[in-house]
């Protein structure tokens, strides 16, 4: 099984909600990400955590707070967003194994519309 | 973020055809992947690549990593109009995957 799932997979939000983005494996893995990425664009990184810890910020804007309640768990609180942030954001999970192999899994996404 | 060159940036091909596409990047990576993306969905993985030379077939799609560590190719053989999509080749050093800029496919029937 290599099922990477995510809800909601579409919201829309005013610049003054609060909502959040969840995901979530069952494969063990030890790292999991988001991504977001706009239309016919690669995915950028927003956010790495392993072994349940942030180890990778990549300068994300305060108004996206992530959250790994848990291995298996994890969460993108959003508040204040702004039009631009409209995009599809995607989770990721991968697990290294022997021989430095790893190899990385993504959700379905949620389409994120900010009016 | 280090992004990969990735060519070409878009193919229109005829049903049947075959299909060459290839990443390379300055910087030497310990794996490399595929992934296969259709509009409003999220990439899935097409074929994983971990040594240098590696030659992995998945059906019509082979792909190969580069001697060097910093190129990988895919090719798909005998197209049929569900190849129609983005191709992202990623890389990983570390912690961190590095996406290719992609790939748009387009089979003509």
């Amino acid at each position: 099984d290599t099922e990477v799932t995510q809800t909601p997979k579409h919201l829309v939000m005013g610049m003054t909600n609060k909502k959040s983005l969840k995901c979530e494996q069952h494969m063990g893995h030890r790292a999991m990400y988001w991504y977001k990425q706009k239309a016919k664009k690669p995915p950028e990184l927003m956010f790495v955590y392993s072994y349940e810890k942030l180890s990778i910020n990549e300068s994300v804007p305060s108004r996206f707070s992530p959250e790994c309640p848990n291995s298996s768990l994890l969460n993108l609180h959003l508040h204040a967003l702004q039009p631009e942030d409209s995009a599809l954001y995607l989770c990721a999970s991968s697990q290294r194994r022997g021989g430095g192999q790893e190899t990385q899994y993504f959700g379905p996404g949620t389409r994120l519309l900010v009016l | 973020g280090q992004q990969l060159n990735q060519s070409p940036q878009s193919m229109f091909i005829q049903e049947g055809e075959d299909v060459s596409m290839n990443c390379t990047s300055s910087s030497i990576f310990n794996t490399w992947l595929w992934y296969k993306q259709d509009p409003g969905e999220g990439p899935v993985l097409l074929i994983a690549l971990y040594k240098a030379g590696e030659l992995t077939s998945n059906g019509r799609l082979t792909a190969q990593f580069g001697i060097t560590r910093k190129d990988s190719f895919l090719n798909i053989s005998a197209s049929i109009p569900s190849d129609v999509g983005i191709y992202f080749c990623a890389g990983r050093t570390g912690n961190q995957f590095y996406f290719g800029t992609g790939t748009s496919l387009t089979v003509i029937p």
